[in-house]
């Protein structure tokens, strides 16, 4: 099992939909979950940060985080043909020494339908 | 706003060379990466750094090296390069405490002929 999980996808979305983005964590000991943009041949662009439990807004992005499941998804809503990217999970891992190291997830291609 | 500098952003040259791959940023932080990316692939880490003088190997395994004699500067190596370097060098930074983002700089594109 990887440490952190994505769906490769691809994710087909048409205009204006919903698109949801999922991503799951193996170390509870996880405190902050970051999403990362990448349009292609370009370098990952950070978009949201959550800490917290819940819902976290940032225009047409929404991050969700569920601790005890140990998931984190990011939504886009009123998706535009601009957001079609790979968005990367990241989220810090810590090893038996207390060291973090933030750890990237394979990404989910995004491909937004006019 | 992120200030990180990678140079050159493409670089085409023969096999055998040595190559140095620049990083630099401007907001004092103390940890610094190297991350190799073949197009449409994940990330993976080569190299990290928490400090001056501090550098560890990451996950991939890489021929090359790196050092971090100064804050602000992380150059990555190749002693003689081959066309399996062929790929894209993305440079990030990161603040030393606490869960910090890491802000990545524009890459290096390497093509080894």
């Amino acid at each position: 099992q990887k440490e952190v999980e994505q769906n490769s996808g691809p994710l087909s979305v048409p205009e204006g939909a919903i698109a949801s983005l999922n991503c799951t964590y193996s170390d509870r000991g996880s405190q902050s979950f970051f999403w990362y943009r990448q349009y292609s041949g370009k370098s990952p662009e950070l978009i949201m940060f959550i800490y917290s439990n819940g819902d976290k807004e940032d225009g047409r992005f929404t991050a969700q985080l569920n601790k005890a499941s140990q998931y984190v998804s990011l939504l886009i809503r009123d998706s535009q043909p601009s957001d079609s990217a790979t968005y990367l999970c990241a989220v810090p891992l810590y090893s038996n020494f207390g060291n973090e190291k933030l750890t990237f997830g394979t990404g989910t291609r995004l491909t937004i339908i006019p | 706003e992120a200030d990180i500098y990678q140079t050159p952003r493409y670089l085409v040259i023969g096999t055998g060379k040595k190559i140095t791959l620049e990083c630099s940023q401007t907001m004092g932080h103390d940890k610094m990466y190297w991350y190799q990316q073949d197009p449409g692939m994940e990330l993976h880490l080569i190299h990290y750094s928490y400090g001056v003088n501090s550098t560890e190997k990451g996950d991939l395994s890489s021929e090359s090296t790196v050092s971090r004699i100064r804050t602000e500067h992380f150059p990555l190596t190749l002693e003689s390069a081959r066309p399996s370097h062929t790929s894209q060098y993305l440079c990030a930074s990161s603040e030393l405490f606490g869960d910090q983002p890491q802000h990545f700089g524009d890459g290096t594109r390497l093509s080894i002929l």
